[in-house]
């Protein structure tokens, strides 16, 4: 079964670049039809989703962060990875990496599974 | 954005109790609508998908139904590993938005 891994820094300075990876094992990230996704939470703003890529390169971001946003595939190392730029306090939250597909035939979507999440505080 | 609002935020209930959750849509979102459980400590996992649909290894005693702006989530005798909480998620538009979530403790 495809099971998921964050991993990366839990202390980014503010307007520096915050980076993770989510490892994949279980399943390749090359097997079509899903969508590599980052998802992250806070008290603040409960669950929001970040974004996802497909291995063909069709991204979709939240229109939110997109200008600070980069979501790449690493098909060698069966990872993909989440780069925020210039980030602030209101960054701080628990990222997870996450899944993203569909019923079959169909674009009702899903996101399983997930990563246990990986914390990271904006401070100085 | 559409903006999904769960209702209530959190209740208390007792094991074997049968409990309900909506989740609201800003608009009409067809039946594009997920169902999720957090447990304390873990990631939110996957219950419900298109609004009804029973994820494989997810007990028969969940179920979703609604279409359009208005769903539920059912339980339908809660058992002690359901204290948790619930969010719901539609998939009909990018971003993808989350409820706010529900919080089910023991009474």
């Amino acid at each position: 079964q495809v099971q998921l891994q964050e991993s990366g820094p839990g202390l980014v300075k503010p307007s520096q670049t915050l980076s993770l990876t989510c490892t994949v094992s279980g399943g390749s990230i090359n097997s079509g039809g899903f969508w590599w996704s980052w998802i992250r939470q806070s008290p603040g703003k409960g669950l929001e989703w970040i974004g996802y890529r497909s291995n063909d390169g069709r991204t979709y971001y939240n229109p939110s962060l997109r200008s600070r946003l980069a979501i790449s595939l690493d098909t060698a190392k069966n990872q993909f990875s989440l780069s925020l730029t210039s980030v602030t306090a209101a960054d701080t939250a628990l990222y997870y990496c996450a899944r993203g597909g569909a019923v079959a035939g169909t674009d009702y979507s899903w996101f399983d599974p997930w990563g246990q999440g990986a914390l990271v505080t904006v401070s100085s | 954005d559409i903006q999904m609002t769960q209702s209530p935020s959190s209740l208390s209930a007792s094991v074997g109790d049968r409990v309900t959750i909506t989740c609201r849509a800003s608009q009409n979102i067809k039946k594009y609508l997920n169902w999720y459980q957090q447990k304390p400590g873990q990631a939110p996992k996957l219950l419900i998908y298109a609004a009804s649909g029973l994820q494989d290894g997810v007990p028969a005693r969940f179920s979703g139904s609604g279409s359009g702006t208005d769903f539920t989530l059912t339980l339908s005798s809660l058992q002690p590993e359901d204290f948790a909480t619930y969010y719901c998620q539609q998939s009909y538009d990018i971003p993808r938005t989350f409820g706010q979530g529900t919080r089910v403790d023991i009474k």
